[in-house]
């Protein structure tokens, strides 16, 4: 089954760093860009950057830059999102998304990510 | 700053055509996407490459593009295609946005 699975919710504290992971399964890993795409409670989308599992190229929106690192371990298929430096407004679901040529063909089920004091 | 603007609703009775547009400068030169967002789930591409419909999709979703709008357009809308809708254009090769979202009501 062709698919995304994300890691479960997290609570962190502001200034920690979260690491949410995303295992792919049902196609070749390193065949598809990866997207990190992020959405706050009631608020809309946000577009965060891709790495491309291949080349273990990355890019970021300026937004993050110098909070975000994304990676990948191909021998289990799985991509990682870290963001540090917690701010509360980072509260958000956190989804992996495939890139099919520009097109987000395949998400994840979403990570509730809750930064609280 | 890249941006797409969308209008926050539209509201339209079932079987009736909902069309919900996606405005933006570089849209002449770049590809909309459009996404379906149900309460509670993750979002579904509806839409690519501004006229192409993924397998699944039901016929009754379509786009279009003109100059710097996109629509999305769900022909004979049903109660089921309630959700929110937003539309994505890279604006460069390796920088990608999102418009604000529209809420479609169907009643």
């Amino acid at each position: 089954q062709v698919q995304l699975v994300q890691s479960g919710a997290e609570v962190k504290k502001p200034g920690a760093s979260v690491k949410v992971s995303c295992k792919a399964s049902g196609y070749t890993f390193i065949g598809y860009y990866l997207y990190w795409v992020r959405q706050a409670p009631g608020q809309g989308l946000e577009w965060m950057g891709w790495i491309d599992p291949n080349s273990n190229g990355t890019n970021y929106a300026q937004k993050f830059q110098g909070r975000v690192t994304m990676t990948r371990d191909t021998s289990i298929s799985t991509a990682y999102m870290d963001l540090s430096r917690l701010r509360r407004d980072d509260t958000a679901v956190y989804y992996c998304v495939r890139d099919l040529t520009g097109a987000f063909d395949l998400w994840g089920q979403g990570t509730m990510v809750t930064v609280s004091s | 700053s890249y941006e797409l603007t969308q209008p926050p609703s539209v509201s339209v009775s079932p079987g009736q055509t909902a069309r919900i547009t996606c405005s933006g400068d570089a849209l002449p030169k770049k590809y909309a996407y459009w996404y379906q967002q149900k309460s509670g789930q993750a979002p579904v591409l509806v839409i690519y490459e501004d006229t192409r419909r993924p397998s699944g999709i039901p016929e009754r979703f379509s786009g279009s593009s003109s100059g710097t709008l996109a629509t999305l357009t769900i022909s004979g809308a049903q109660v089921e295609d309630e959700a929110d809708y937003y539309c994505f254009s890279p604006d460069s090769t390796t920088i990608g946005v999102f418009g604000g979202g529209t809420k479609l009501t169907v009643l």
